[in-house]
């Protein structure tokens, strides 16, 4: 049974671009979350998709926005990338809203130059 | 949002108890304490929750005290793949569960 997968696993962009980074939830998962994790700090939470909306977010920018395909993946994009943008990038997947035990991928590496 | 507050760095020896301690006083009655914790290059994993009773599954026991204003994660036999970042985190109830606010956590150091 695959567990949460991330892809790619590292990026490297330069300011002011744009990315997408992707998830697939563990199988049987419906809901998916996000979370940045800078150098040295805990996860903090951007955003969680469930139907395919949109249902909680963190205290991040509109710079940061996503989207959860039929198939319960989710895409995290970032436009006019900061510097400080760079860190690691977690998804978690959960059986719904209410599940008590998310379970979390490996990250995304990025760095912006 | 929630807050707890753990220490920076805990030690433990092999094979030896280890109790971490969180502090949560601004708790609320419908918030649930979790316990994650990060290893080296990895992604966090869930270890054990509860609301107000102790709680124990194969990881580790959670004691939560009477008023819930602090817990404890026990690890009953430390090993050297316990060594991570744990963290204590207050699932807050309603419509903001599954929102999990991560803190800077404890680091937990176990010698061989």
């Amino acid at each position: 049974d695959a567990g949460v997968t991330q892809s790619p696993t590292h990026l490297i962009k330069t300011r002011g671009q744009q990315v997408t980074l992707r998830c697939s939830p563990k199988s049987g998962h419906d809901t998916v979350s996000w979370y940045q994790q800078a150098l040295g700090q805990g996860p903090q939470f951007i955003f969680q998709y469930y139907e395919e909306e949109e249902r909680q977010r963190g205290n991040f920018p509109d710079r940061f926005s996503g989207h959860q395909f039929p198939n319960y993946s989710s895409e995290l994009n970032v436009n006019a990338l900061l510097l400080g943008d760079s860190a690691l990038y977690l998804c978690a997947s959960s059986q719904g809203l209410t599940n008590y035990e998310q379970y979390f991928g490996p990250g995304t590496r990025l760095t912006v130059t | 949002d929630a807050k707890t507050t753990q220490p920076n760095s805990m030690e433990s020896n092999e094979e030896e108890p280890v109790h971490l301690p969180c502090n949560h006083s601004t708790i609320s009655g419908t918030d649930y304490i979790h316990w994650y914790r990060q290893l080296p290059s990895q992604g966090p994993e869930y270890v054990i929750h509860g609301l107000t009773s102790n709680v124990n599954n194969r990881m580790a026991s959670l004691a939560i005290a009477e008023d819930r204003k602090s817990s404890t994660l026990i690890l009953h036999r430390a090993t050297l793949r316990d060594a991570a970042v744990y963290y204590c985190i207050l699932n807050v109830g309603g419509t903001s569960y599954g929102k999990l606010t991560f803190g800077q956590g404890t680091i937990l150091t176990v010698h061989p």
